[in-house]
C-alpha cells in the first residue's frame, strides 16, 4: 500500500483539462512544500514534471501545473494531447527517516 | 549531457547477493543527493535508499539491514549492495539524482529478478 493516495485512473479528451489528486498526511504532503510529479510512459524511466509543489523543470510544457491545499496536492494537465497519455506519480518528502514517499500512480488516458 | 547508467541487474536465487552500479556523467555524484528507486513489475515506484552529500545514508524499512548504498567519488559512481534477496525485491532498480527531494535525472533502470 502506497503512502500517498492517488486515483488509479483519469481520462479526458484532447484539448480538455484533467486534474489528478494526491492525498497524504501532515507528515508528508501537508508538512513540506516538496511535492513532485512524475510522468512515466510504458517501458521508460520516470520523468520529473513538477517539483516544489508547483515549479516546472526546463523543457516541461506550461500545460502542466501543480498545486497543494492542506494534505492534498494536485497535478493539472491542460490542453490534453495524445502524448500526455502515461502513468503519473506524485511524491513528497516525508522527513529524514522516510525520505521520500510515492503515490500508487494514476493512469491518464487521452480519449 | 547529464546521464546515469545502471548496470548489474540479473536473475538471482532467494537469499543471494547482488551489487548494482550507477555511473554518472555530466555532473558530480558527491555534490548531489543520490537515491535508488525501484519498481516491481506492474507496480508503482518505491524509494529504496539515499546517499546524502554529507555521507549519511538512509533506507526504506523494507530493505534496512539487507541493502547498503555506497559511493566512489573517483569513479563518479553510486552502488547498491543487496544481500539476503527475497522474491519481493524483484523490480527494475533506478538510480536517480535528487534536487530538493525531487528526482530530476533518472537512469534507464536495471532489472533484478529474485527467483529459484
Amino acid at each position: 500500500q502506497s503512502a500517498l493516495t492517488q486515483p488509479p485512473s483519469a481520462s479526458g479528451s484532447p484539448g480538455q483539462s484533467v486534474t489528478i489528486s494526491c492525498t497524504g498526511t501532515r507528515s508528508d504532503v501537508g508538512g513540506y512544500n516538496y511535492v513532485s510529479w512524475y510522468q512515466q510512459h510504458p517501458g521508460k524511466a520516470p520523468k520529473l514534471m513538477i517539483y516544489g509543489v508547483s515549479k516546472r523543470p526546463s523543457g516541461v510544457p506550461d500545460r502542466f501545473s501543480g498545486s497543494k491545499s492542506g494534505n492534498t496536492a494536485s497535478l493539472t494537465v491542460s490542453g490534453l494531447q495524445a502524448e500526455d497519455e502515461a502513468d503519473y506519480y506524485c511524491s513528497s518528502y516525508a522527513g529524514s527517516n522516510n525520505f521520500v514517499v510515492f503515490g500508487g500512480g494514476t493512469k491518464l488516458t487521452v480519449l | 549531457e547529464v546521464q546515469l547508467v545502471e548496470t548489474g541487474g540479473a536473475l538471482i536465487q532467494p537469499g543471494g547477493s547482488l551489487r548494482l552500479s550507477c555511473a554518472a556523467s555530466g555532473f558530480t555524484v558527491s555534490s548531489n543527493y543520490m537515491s535508488w528507486v525501484r519498481q516491481a513489475p506492474g507496480k508503482g515506484l518505491e524509494w529504496v535508499s539515499v546517499f546524502y552529500t554529507s555521507g549519511s545514508t538512509y533506507y526504506a524499512d523494507s530493505v534496512k539491514g539487507r541493502f547498503t548504498i555506497s559511493r566512489d567519488n573517483s569513479k563518479n559512481t553510486v552502488y547498491l549492495q543487496m544481500n539476503s534477496l527475497r522474491a519481493e525485491d524483484t523490480a527494475v532498480y533506478y538510480c536517480a539524482r535528487d534536487s530538493d527531494y525531487a528526482f530530476d535525472c533518472w537512469g534507464q533502470g536495471t532489472l533484478v529478478t529474485v527467483s529459484s
